[in-house]
């Protein structure tokens, strides 16, 4: 069975600071990852596709890789602002089956 | 604007009821999913559905039901017989297996009382 483990579970950091979170997953056959921002009591807003042919994908200032022989993916946000505190989650797609991570819970300080 | 509906956003519920949440999607979506939250637990699949008439159990499926008769509803029931239902519940969708994004509801936040 496919475990997906997010590390850390939770971030703290002033606003502007360059971060990265990290997302490992125990199975390689991988069809893509997904990452997510969930907002407290919200669903859940994609935020970036990485197909298993992709090492990486970008938009903005978010920025998010694939390593599939390691089992891993990171998502770096530059330049942190308080509107990026949520919980990140990601997700590991085989076919219908989807797994994920617990997340990790960011907060940018003013 | 093409998206996901679920409804109600809150309900509450006395114990021995069964409950029915709603999920609705204009997206023209072959497969829907529910998935349960509870704080520090992530998500967790309860049902999947890949075209109309035909679904899966997930992980957790004990004391729920749903059913796919069109492809844009997959209506979840809560049952009494779920010992502990009070969570988060999200229904997703997304249009086939592969390189595709996957689109989640708001969330339906069931109580009981």
């Amino acid at each position: 069975k496919q475990e997906v483990t997010q590390i850390p579970a939770a971030l703290s950091v002033p606003e502007g600071e360059n971060l990265v979170l990290n997302c490992s997953f125990t199975d390689s056959a991988i069809y893509n990852l997904q990452w997510f921002r969930q907002d407290p009591g919200k669903g859940l807003t994609s935020l970036l596709l990485i197909q298993s042919s992709q090492r990486e994908q970008t938009s903005g200032r978010l920025n998010a890789s694939l390593d599939k022989s390691s089992g891993r993916s990171t998502l770096y946000i530059a330049a942190s602002q308080p509107g990026d505190s949520a919980t990140y989650l990601c997700a590991v797609i085989a076919g219908y089956a989807l797994n994920f991570g617990k997340g990790t819970s960011l907060l940018v300080t003013p | 604007d093409g998206g996901i509906t679920q409804s109600p956003k809150y309900l509450f519920r006395k114990e021995g009821q069964n409950v029915t949440l709603s999920c609705e999607q204009n997206l023209n979506h072959d497969a829907m999913y529910w998935y349960r939250q509870d704080p520090g637990q992530g998500l967790r699949l309860i049902y999947y559905s890949q075209i109309v008439n035909d679904f899966q159990k997930g992980d957790i499926a004990e004391g729920y039901s749903v059913s796919r008769e069109k492809k844009e509803s997959f209506p979840l029931t809560v049952t009494s017989a779920q010992k502990n239902p009070t969570a988060f519940y999200l229904c997703a969708s997304k249009s086939t297996p592969g390189a595709n994004v996957l689109t989640f509801g708001a969330g339906s936040r069931l109580t009981v009382l």
